[in-house]
């Protein structure tokens, strides 16, 4: 099946730095990604969908300038999460669709703290 | 826009005991998704079944599409299928974005 690798799956930072989430796939080009936030005990909300090539499309309430989606490649999407603040602790999400396949695969996660 | 509810919201069974999860959702869908979220985050694609029945050892699902709704059934739970059950659906209006049910909190007590 379809393998998709995100890295880090766990990271710490201090409020004010920037963080960055990598999420690949690794056997499959990804025309499409997606992003998720999930809090504790919800379902997932999707942030953003990235085209690569384009720029990505925000849902609406999700700051674009605070959680920054480049899509450079078709096996390579990062999301950076700029000076984070603690409110933006959460585990993070991301999936992948390569083309003309309606399935989604995901990665495992990136869990964000911020103190 | 598109509502995905999830029932039973919780569930606690014995070990070996069936279960049967659904899944409702208010428009047409030209793709549904099962997955199991484990402990550790990581979201296991269970079935891709836009309509039909599929089984996959002890986990099978249908979906109704006319009807607009899917079941996952469980049989025989074991502890490892505890986690938290979703659906996520696609619809036909061009949308990309996958849209996640509420989710089915499972517990299997040995």
């Amino acid at each position: 099946g379809a393998v998709v690798s995100q890295h880090p799956s766990r990271v710490i930072c201090k409020s004010g730095t920037s963080v960055k989430i990598e999420c690949r796939s690794l056997d499959f080009q990804a025309t499409t990604m997606f992003w998720y936030r999930q809090f504790p005990k919800k379902s997932l909300m999707l942030m953003a969908t990235s085209n690569e090539g384009s720029k990505a499309t925000y849902e609406q309430g999700v700051e674009k300038d605070k959680f920054l989606i480049n899509h450079a490649s078709l096996t390579l999407s990062t999301l950076t999460v700029t000076s984070a603040h603690p409110e933006d602790s959460s585990f993070y999400i991301c999936s992948a669709r390569m083309y003309g396949n309606t399935e989604a695969f995901f990665g495992q996660g990136t869990r964000l703290t911020v103190v | 826009g598109i509502q995905v509810e999830q029932s039973p919201p919780d569930l606690i069974l014995q070990e070996g005991a069936n279960s049967t999860l659904r899944c409702n959702f208010s428009d047409s869908v030209n793709n549904l998704q099962w997955f199991h979220q484990n402990p550790w985050g990581q979201l296991i694609n269970l079935f891709y079944i836009p309509s039909g029945t599929k089984q996959n050892g002890r986990l099978s699902a249908t979906t109704v599409a006319t009807e607009r709704y899917s079941l996952l059934y469980i049989s025989s739970s074991q502890t490892t299928d505890s986690g938290v059950y979703f659906c996520a659906i696609r619809t036909n209006f061009g949308n990309e974005k996958l849209t996640f049910g509420t989710g089915t909190r499972l517990t299997i007590i040995p």
